[in-house]
């Protein structure tokens, strides 16, 4: 299995509820980052957590971090149609050097939200 | 501020041929990084420079894959020659500065398809 696994692969929820998306991960990181991806776009950074954080807000989005269960999570709130999209985590490594630099992705929740 | 420019959006080539793909990363960005994605898998890192040096080239599948940033500005990264398996979408990024906690910005990528 994959660092960085999120789930579910999909969810489609109504305009005004809340989503809601995990993530797993395999090794000790820095931080861990929440992307946004619109079909034939690239991706949007969203949020960063740092691994002393445990959790953080920006707007609408709401990242916990448990180091200890190597997971996070990621709540949109009052969602919108425009939230429609493939959400990804991806974590980067505690190891400073060649490595410490990459992202390590999942493979992403595609939500959609019906309006 | 422009963001990291991709080109071509969309390459379609036959196996054996040979594509190169640019990046153009945000300006003052001395981090440019190379991603893909192919079919149903999740994105995976290919390679990070610093200024002109590769500082990470793990990722990289094989030796038909060539990546440079001569002058540390733009970077191409070249597929000689193409495979079937090469087909996807190829994700570059760049962050200004050195370190984990620095969120690193996406192009729209460049979408390979290999007949």
């Amino acid at each position: 299995s994959q660092q960085g696994e999120e789930d579910p692969q999909a969810l489609s929820i109504q305009e005004g509820e809340n989503a809601t998306m995990n993530c797993s991960y395999k090794t000790s990181i820095n931080n861990l980052q929440w992307y946004r991806q619109n079909s034939g776009r690239g991706l949007v950074h969203l949020i960063l957590i740092r691994s002393n954080e445990r959790e953080k807000h920006s707007g609408r989005l709401r990242v916990t971090l448990d180091t200890s269960k190597k997971s996070s999570s990621l709540l949109i709130t009052a969602s919108r149609a425009a939230d429609t999209a493939s959400y990804f985590c991806a974590t980067h490594g505690s190891h400073y050097g060649t490595s410490g630099s990459r992202l390590t992705f999942g493979e992403g929740t595609q939500l959609t939200v019906n309006p | 501020e422009a963001g990291v420019t991709q080109f071509p959006s969309h390459s379609v080539i036959e196996k054996g041929q040979t594509v190169t793909l640019r990046c153009d990363p945000i300006s003052g960005h001395d981090n440019l990084y190379w991603y893909r994605r192919v079919m149903g898998k999740e994105i995976k890192f290919l390679l990070h420079f610093v200024k002109e040096s590769k500082q990470d080239e793990s990722g990289m599948p094989n030796n038909r894959f060539l990546a440079e940033r001569t002058g540390g500005t733009y970077s191409t990264l070249k597929v000689q020659p193409a495979e079937l398996e090469d087909s996807g979408v190829y994700f570059c990024a760049s962050s200004q500065g050195w370190g984990s906690n620095q969120p690193q910005h996406f192009g729209d990528g460049t979408r390979l398809s290999i007949l």
